[in-house]
């Protein structure tokens, strides 16, 4: 089985600074971990995953994560926020199979100017 | 190429009515799935399909029909609307059904109320 917690709800961070969103995972098996965004009134986007391999991942938007499996965390970081990266964040975990993909409750980004 | 369109994007609907949810993919996928995202939960997987013909449920599939009679389409049925599946609902599909190279690809969401 599978789980995810995201740790805070809600993250308000200044226009420039560092964006650190917080996803500690549980699971039976080896994890496939992904962060999706989602921007209002629209459906989930994929933004990074980690499957095998290096452990720092590179997704889009200037967005990037780490594995860490001694703390079972994959955090999502970039270095400088932008206004458009306002949104809500989704970290996930899975097995080998999409319907086995457990999300977390989400996290609301919010930039200010 | 649209790739996963739902319909409608507001619903609301009285406790008791029934009414389909539509999703259509244009990106030939195999699997389809969907979602409901409440406030504080997530998003929890309802029912999916590997397949025309094929589905299975998932985490909360109580309340809800699904089917698979094309690639393209998959609604969601409520036959009996209550006011606990307030909720946003969200179609995904992807390639196939698994995960590690086959990402989901979701609609943007039918907001339903149950009043």
């Amino acid at each position: 089985a599978q789980s995810v917690t995201q740790l805070g709800s809600h993250v308000s961070v200044s226009e420039g600074a560092l964006v650190l969103l917080r996803c500690n995972y549980s699971s039976s098996v080896p994890p496939y971990l992904f962060w999706y965004v989602q921007y209002p009134n629209q459906g989930l986007q994929l933004l990074l995953k980690y499957t095998t391999g290096a452990t720092l991942v590179k997704g889009i938007n200037g967005f990037e994560a780490e594995f860490k499996k001694s703390e079972t965390s994959f955090h999502l970081t970039k270095p400088s926020a932008h206004m458009s990266d306002a949104a809500e964040y989704f970290c996930a975990v899975s097995g080998l199979n999409n319907n086995d993909m457990r999300f977390g409750a989400g996290t609301r980004l919010t930039v200010k100017p | 190429n649209a790739g996963v369109t739902q319909t409608p994007k507001f619903q609301v609907l009285k406790t008791g009515q029934s009414m389909t949810l539509q999703c259509a993919q244009d990106m030939n996928h195999e699997y389809m799935s969907w979602y409901r995202q409440d406030p504080g939960m997530g998003l929890r997987l309802i029912h999916y399909s590997v397949g025309a013909g094929i589905t299975d449920q998932g985490e909360v599939p109580n309340g809800y029909n699904v089917s698979r009679s094309t690639t393209e389409d998959f609604p969601l049925r409520l036959l009996s609307a209550a006011p606990s599946q307030t909720s946003v609902y969200f179609c995904a599909s992807s390639q196939h059904g698994g995960g590690v190279d086959s990402p989901l690809h979701f609609g943007n969401g039918t907001r339903l109320t149950v009043t």
